[in-house]
């Protein structure tokens, strides 16, 4: 399985935007780059996914490298219920191999 | 509000007994799959299933067990033979290929063993 490589731990500023890295060198050419957000003692919330293309929601953008090895997740303005442990994730699109698999995350702590 | 609806929050097993969680989807989602996540670690697959009454087995299906009578429902049986059943159980569906569309999960079920 192709792997992500994400710091352990970032702060920020209430208000301010973040960009949290993501590296997928190995990544192929069939993998989804999913982000996920999880707070303690409760299951993940999806927070926006992509293939190739920069992608936008409501709660974040997606930037993919040209060369699709590295993304970024951007929050455009921190609140303090972004505070989370931060998963980016590659998945698979065909069925019979479809899983996620999660590594350790970045642990955003948003300073007031 | 669609969601997924995981039960109970918290279980408490003995030794040698075998446990159900409930798994309950509003979301007309095909996909429902079981995940185990540990302190500390990442989630690790036990079970998946895209259609009603299929399942497939995940990495670490040993000692667990699943149905899908229905699509709404996708319970799992954490059984005696489950040696280190002690950790953090959540429950995910998606609409056909995950990778595609995305996942939901429910909120968890913390189970463990007195």
């Amino acid at each position: 399985d192709a792997k992500t490589t994400q710091p352990n731990s970032m702060e920020s500023n209430e208000e301010e935007p973040v960009h949290l890295p993501c590296n997928h060198s190995t990544i192929s050419g069939t993998d989804y780059i999913h982000w996920y957000r999880q707070l303690p003692s409760q299951g993940p919330e999806y927070v926006i996914h992509g293939l190739t293309s920069n992608v936008n929601n409501r709660m974040a953008s997606l930037a993919i490298a040209e060369d699709r090895k590295s993304s970024t997740l951007i929050l455009h303005r921190a609140t303090l219920r972004d505070a989370a442990v931060y998963y980016c994730i590659l998945t698979l699109s065909n069925f019979g191999n479809e899983k996620l698999t999660f590594g350790t995350g970045t642990r955003l702590t948003i300073i007031p | 509000d669609g969601g997924i609806t995981q039960s109970p929050k918290y279980l408490f097993r003995k030794e040698g007994q075998n446990v159900t969680l409930s798994c309950e989807q509003n979301l007309n989602h095909d996909a429902m799959y079981w995940y185990r996540q540990d302190p500390g670690q990442g989630l690790r697959l036990i079970y998946y299933s895209q259609i009603v009454n299929d399942f497939q087995k995940g990495d670490i299906a040993e000692g667990y067990s699943v149905s899908r009578e229905k699509k709404e429902s996708f319970p799992l049986t954490v059984t005696s033979a489950q040696k280190n059943p002690t950790a953090f159980y959540l429950c995910a569906s998606s609409i056909g290929q995950g990778a595609r569309y995305g996942y939901t999960f429910g909120s968890g079920t913390r189970l463990t063993v007195v």
